[in-house]
């Protein structure tokens, strides 16, 4: 297991159009997080997974933003009609249920809408 | 709510000196866990080293170690001998040992640490 895989690395979108990422955390991880970090911030928290449930959402996560996590594997994140805002870098990790572990982060995928 | 503030938006220490980045968070909560997060260029947020709140000695790994102060909800970390390859954004996070919850990070906004020859 090499970590947790991201792709794509980069999209760019037109506003207004769908786009959708996805995520490969470490497979002995159940809990799979979604943030979302714009430049110069700390990430901030989207959504996340205990296995194939989709246990809590952001305030910051519209309704045109929905996430899926079929048979607790991969995990899928989609926009739709996006908009110059939804730009940032979104980051995918993974970690065991408690403890005192930190997450595994992927490389993210850098979203630019034009 | 937990917040964490880190009030360095950036520092800079020179090869092989020690330098110090300070965090302060905010909990009405008991038993947690704290965490520095490194962030290189190539943006893989790396986990640097951990505290558990309810351990009064301060972790250290390897060149890493913090100064955790629990009545004063700080968590400073520092690194000796620092090396040009520590060069990254520095992020400091919070997680609830409560069960039952999300357990996500609240992080801060980041400190951009330079090394200098």
């Amino acid at each position: 297991d090499t970590g947790v895989s991201q792709n794509p690395r980069h999209k760019i979108t037109k506003r207004g159009q769908n786009v959708t990422f996805r995520c490969d955390p470490i497979s002995e991880h159940n809990r799979l997080y979604w943030y979302r970090q714009t430049l110069g911030q700390g990430p901030e928290f989207l959504t996340y997974f205990q296995n194939e449930a989709q246990l809590e959402k952001s305030r910051l996560l519209s309704d045109r933003f929905s996430a899926e996590r079929p048979k607790g594997s991969f995990s899928t994140l989609e926009i739709q009609r996006t908009e110059q805002g939804d730009s940032a870098m979104y980051l995918c990790a993974s970690s065991f249920p408690r403890g005192n572990y930190g997450y595994t982060f992927g490389s993210g995928t850098r979203l630019t809408v034009v | 709510a937990q917040t964490v503030t880190q009030s360095q938006p950036e520092m800079s220490v020179q090869e092989a000196e020690t330098v110090t980045l300070s965090c302060t968070y905010d909990t009405s909560e008991s038993d947690y866990y704290l965490f520095w997060y490194k962030q290189p260029p190539s943006r893989q947020m790396i986990l640097v080293i951990r505290q558990e709140a309810y351990k009064q000695q301060n972790a250290t790994e390897n060149r890493f170690s913090v100064n955790f102060q629990k009545a004063a909800k700080s968590f400073s970390l520092k690194i000796s001998d620092s090396q040009l390859g520590d060069a990254a954004m520095y992020f400091c996070a919070y997680r609830s040992a409560r069960t039952g919850t999300a357990s996500k990070l609240t992080f801060g906004t980041g400190t951009r640490l330079q090394v200098t020859l």
